[in-house]
């Protein structure tokens, strides 16, 4: 059964530096997205992603987000200098189609920020 | 606004009981919605979903029923079993969006 794979599972990372988590949609899926889960809490939206462009973005999602989908496979978030408060699960999602439609979701990648 | 809540935290059934996990919503323009379960460690695993057009879905074991009137979802688990363990999570979806808004999770403890 075809499934989004994420990696890595764990990163630790100090303060200010960039990380990459990065995701493996299931192939025949058109939209992304990104959600994280800090401990204990619910799942929270980041960032939808369609026809190579984010369709929707939260609050969370700001300027040191990004996302990206460099080839036909992987799709990328991209934290630019994190912060304690980034410390959390980030799930990546993909759906056939959009609104509507169900989204599956990986494994995750728990992000420690020191 | 936007909130989806759950009423029970933690639910404890004895192995062989149905179980029923409830979740109030608050938005009237949500017109999809999905029950997923988290086992520790991992990502949502999706159970079941209903659109708004209806009222009962019923897959393998679990049915979602869904009470527009009063914005009320439930997820009945028939037989529970001690691999129903784990948190489970309704998330509605507006309409005209992509994303997924969710609860705030009910763990499921089965007792044997």
């Amino acid at each position: 059964e075809p499934e989004v794979t994420q990696t890595p599972s764990h990163q630790v990372t100090q303060m200010g530096q960039e990380v990459i988590l990065r995701c493996v949609p299931i192939s025949n899926h058109l939209y992304f997205y990104w959600y994280r889960q800090i401990l204990g809490q619910k799942v929270e939206f980041l960032v939808s992603f369609y026809n190579n462009e984010i369709s929707e973005k939260s609050e969370i999602f700001d300027d040191q987000f990004s996302v990206e989908r460099p080839d036909g496979s992987n799709f990328t978030l991209k934290i630019r200098s994190t912060k304690l408060e980034d410390s959390a699960m980030y799930f990546c999602a993909s759906s056939e189609e959009g609104q509507g439609n169900e989204q599956f979701f990986g494994p995750g990648t728990r992000l420690t920020v020191l | 606004g936007e909130s989806v809540g759950l009423h029970l935290p933690t639910l404890s059934v004895q192995e062989g009981d149905n179980s029923i996990i409830n979740c109030a919503y608050s938005n009237s323009a949500s017109d999809y919605f999905i029950w997923y379960k988290q086992e520790s460690g991992k990502g949502p695993q999706f159970i079941i979903d209903i659109r708004s057009n209806m009222d009962k879905r019923q897959g393998q074991r679990v049915t979602v029923l869904l009470n527009k009137t009063v914005k009320h979802l439930s997820l009945q688990i028939a037989a529970t079993q001690p691999g129903d363990s784990a948190v489970y999570f309704c998330a509605e979806n507006l309409v005209n969006t992509d994303k997924l808004i969710f609860g705030t999770g009910t763990r499921l403890q089965v007792f044997p």
